[in-house]
């Protein structure tokens, strides 16, 4: 089975504080996306990484960075956190073809204070 | 640009009744449909695709959701309902990046309650 692993389940920061969001996939996937999950809106895509280095805005890139240093890893980046960005943060990852499905860790819940 | 209406956000139903849940998207293209479901504090987990063939497709716990193109409908069905779909339903769309990928465009999602 696909793996996607979130570094934490739950965390709490600060406004103005840099905030690191982790994700890690065992299944050599070349896609790889960041979401947010706001009761009502569904989900949003941040950013998406489709190799290393290499990374594509989504539909709310604002006020988030993304790295992928490694094709196993991709990491979410709030450089300045503000308290608009408290929300359920998830990870998907897939293969490049069409038809693929995306598959998910089990999230983030971010509160910033 | 592709899009996808849930049309319920809300769906209540009794134990062992049908249940429908609606998807239509836009698309010009050819389209790759999914449906996901979530259950509480997890992330969202595959529940059924079409890509290409039968119109009909089903999932291993029941469901099947039928690939209309006239229509531009991917809905849900189940035909008796147990307290363990509870959970919200998301449909998505694939759809091309401009770097030559595929991302899926996700529906605002549909939750389920079953009431026993």
């Amino acid at each position: 089975d696909v793996k996607v692993t979130q570094s934490s389940r739950y965390l709490v920061k600060r406004t103005g504080e840099k905030v690191f969001l982790e994700c890690v996939q065992d299944m050599d996937h070349e896609n790889m996306f960041w979401y947010r999950q706001d009761p009502g809106l569904g989900l949003r895509l941040i950013y998406f990484s489709y190799d290393v280095k290499m990374k594509e805005k989504g539909d709310i890139p604002e006020g988030y960075s993304v790295s992928r240093e490694k094709k196993e890893r991709f990491s979410l980046i709030l450089e300045s956190a503000s308290t608009n960005q408290t929300s359920m943060y998830l990870c998907a990852s897939s293969f490049p073809f069409g038809g693929q499905p995306q598959h998910f860790g089990d999230g983030t819940r971010l509160s910033i204070l | 640009a592709q899009s996808v209406t849930q049309l319920d956000s809300q769906v209540p139903v009794f134990e062992e009744a049908p249940v429908e849940l609606r998807c239509n998207y836009s698309s010009s293209v050819s389209v790759y449909l999914f449906w996901y479901v979530q259950y509480p504090n997890q992330g969202l987990q595959l529940l059924l695709k079409y890509l290409s063939g039968s119109t009909l497709v089903e999932s291993i716990n029941g469901f099947e959701a039928e690939f209309n193109k006239s229509q531009t409908s991917f809905h849900l069905r189940k035909p008796s309902v147990h307290i363990s779909d509870t959970a919200e339903y998301f449909c998505a769309v694939s759809r091309r990046s401009g770097a030559g990928s595929y991302q899926l465009t996700f529906g605002k999602g549909t939750k389920l309650s079953v009431i026993p």
